[in-house]
């Protein structure tokens, strides 16, 4: 099983839709994170957690919702998103929030078009 | 405040043949330094790290990147690119705050 598991790989949605996205990390870290990576862009901080609570969240609208029910799971809950949400959404896990260390641990990602 | 500058978005060499690829970073205070690949359709692996030890890193796969403060760059290199290493790779800048700042990633090809 590898370390951070992301689904769907694949998501459409139209605009009025919701749906959510889901990880789950098998690593026992304490910190997980929700990145959006468009193409020939650096990769966008969206939200951290570090166990369960929130400890970022950089100005992402309010149609994005993250959740984290426990240390090992981690959600993106979308709705009425626009065409210029589709991206790779990308949840990554640290042993703490990665500073000094920056070392985390990504899935594959979700894609998502919107429609 | 941190950034990372990838000077080139797109890196094509021969298999066999060296590869080099640059970052230019800005950052307040003695910063972490990193490399990530990402190959297509996967997540991003970290390569290897600089955290003010020793200036020359070495990392996974035969890559190795050298910390040069004077000219604010931790360029990347493999001495012979093989094709398992076509890939984006993405340099990424910490100064200690939490906080990662990635560069805009350079897509690797390697021709047979």
């Amino acid at each position: 099983e590898t370390g951070v598991t992301q689904t769907p790989r694949h998501l459409v949605m139209g605009m009025t839709n919701k749906k959510s996205l889901k990880c789950e990390q098998h690593l026992g870290h304490n910190a997980m994170y929700w990145y959006k990576q468009s193409a020939k862009k650096p990769l966008e901080l969206m939200f951290v957690y570090s166990l369960e609570e929130r400890v970022e969240n950089n100005s992402v609208p309010s149609r994005f919702s993250p959740e984290c029910p426990n240390s090992s799971h981690l959600f993106l809950h979308l709705h009425t998103l626009q065409p210029e949400d589709s991206a790779l959404y990308l949840c990554a896990s640290s042993q703490d929030v990665a500073g000094d260390t920056g070392e985390l641990f990504f899935g594959e990602g979700s894609r998502l078009t919107v429609l | 405040a941190q950034s990372v500058t990838q000077l080139d978005s797109h890196v094509s060499v021969s298999e066999g043949t060296p590869v080099l690829l640059r970052c230019n970073y800005s950052s307040s205070y003695s910063p972490s330094l990193f490399w990530y690949v990402q190959h297509p359709n996967k997540g991003l692996q970290l390569l290897l790290k600089y955290t003010s030890a020793a200036t020359l890193v070495k990392g996974i796969n035969g890559f190795e990147a050298e910390f040069k403060k004077s000219e604010t760059s931790f360029h990347l290199t493999k001495p012979s690119a093989h094709m398992s290493d076509a890939a984006e790779y993405f340099c990424v800048v910490s100064d200690g705050d939490n906080k990662l700042s990635f560069g805009a990633g350079t897509t690797v090809t390697v021709r047979a």
